[in-house]
């Protein structure tokens, strides 16, 4: 069974720094291309951030502003999102998750809460 | 970016009759390899969201077939035949041609 298990979210005002960890299990992580998705309070999904199978490349979503870094351990079978210069609207939870985009299978976490507020 | 539009933003449906959904990208989503990385999402209440197809028709392993998808270059249509109690929750396209990835708004589906 796969499973993706998130950790780190927290309460934290304007302007600090929180780093979220995923921990992958049932699949062979090296494999795969690892993303960040987040869904504000009552609100949609927003992809955040994926990283390739060996950590070569990144991509983010552009309204980041080059805030958040995505990284992966394979060793671990982890990734992680540091975020820095957090803002209000940065409040949501935040989903690890592994899509394929040309193969069936789609693997979610349940999602850890991150609350920026003063 | 890639904006992806939903609509409608929310349709109320009857048990058994058959329902339909509407994605329009900004952009044509076939990539340089020939192929169209066009995904459909379903999240239901408290949930974290599951894929249904991806490459625009193709269904994920377990989805019913009463789900199915269709479309090309821009627009792009999710249909369930005939709707279930358990098919309520939002509905997510994604595309994942261009970086960064983007989602469509959602459409919330309800029973009438």
């Amino acid at each position: 069974e796969v499973q993706l298990e998130e950790s780190g979210g927290d309460l934290v005002q304007p302007g600090g720094s929180l780093r979220l960890s995923c921990a992958v299990s049932g699949l062979t992580f090296s494999n795969h291309w690892m993303n960040w998705v987040r869904q504000g309070p009552g609100k949609g999904l927003e992809w955040v951030a994926n990283i390739k199978p060996d950590g070569s490349q990144k991509y983010y979503v552009d309204s980041l502003e080059g805030r958040f870094t995505i990284s992966r351990d394979n060793a671990r079978n982890s990734v992680y999102l540091q975020m820095n210069s957090l803002r209000v609207e940065d409040t949501a939870v935040y989903y690890c998750t592994s899509v394929s985009l040309q193969t069936p299978g789609d693997y979610w976490g349940q999602g850890t809460m991150v609350t920026v507020s003063s | 970016d890639a904006v992806m539009t939903q609509s409608p933003l929310s349709l109320p449906v009857t048990l058994g009759q058959p329902a339909s959904i509407s994605c329009r990208s900004s952009q044509s989503l076939v990539r340089s390899d020939g192929n169209t990385y066009l995904n459909w999402f379903h999240q239901r209440p408290g949930q974290s969201p599951r894929r249904l197809i991806y490459q625009v028709s193709n269904r994920d392993s377990g989805v019913p077939d009463r789900f199915s998808g269709s479309g090309s270059g821009t627009d792009f249509t999710l249909k369930i035949s005939r709707v279930e109690a358990e098919d309520i929750g939002v509905y997510y396209c994604m595309q994942g041609t261009h970086w960064p990835h983007t989602f469509g708004g959602g459409t919330k589906v309800e029973i009438k």
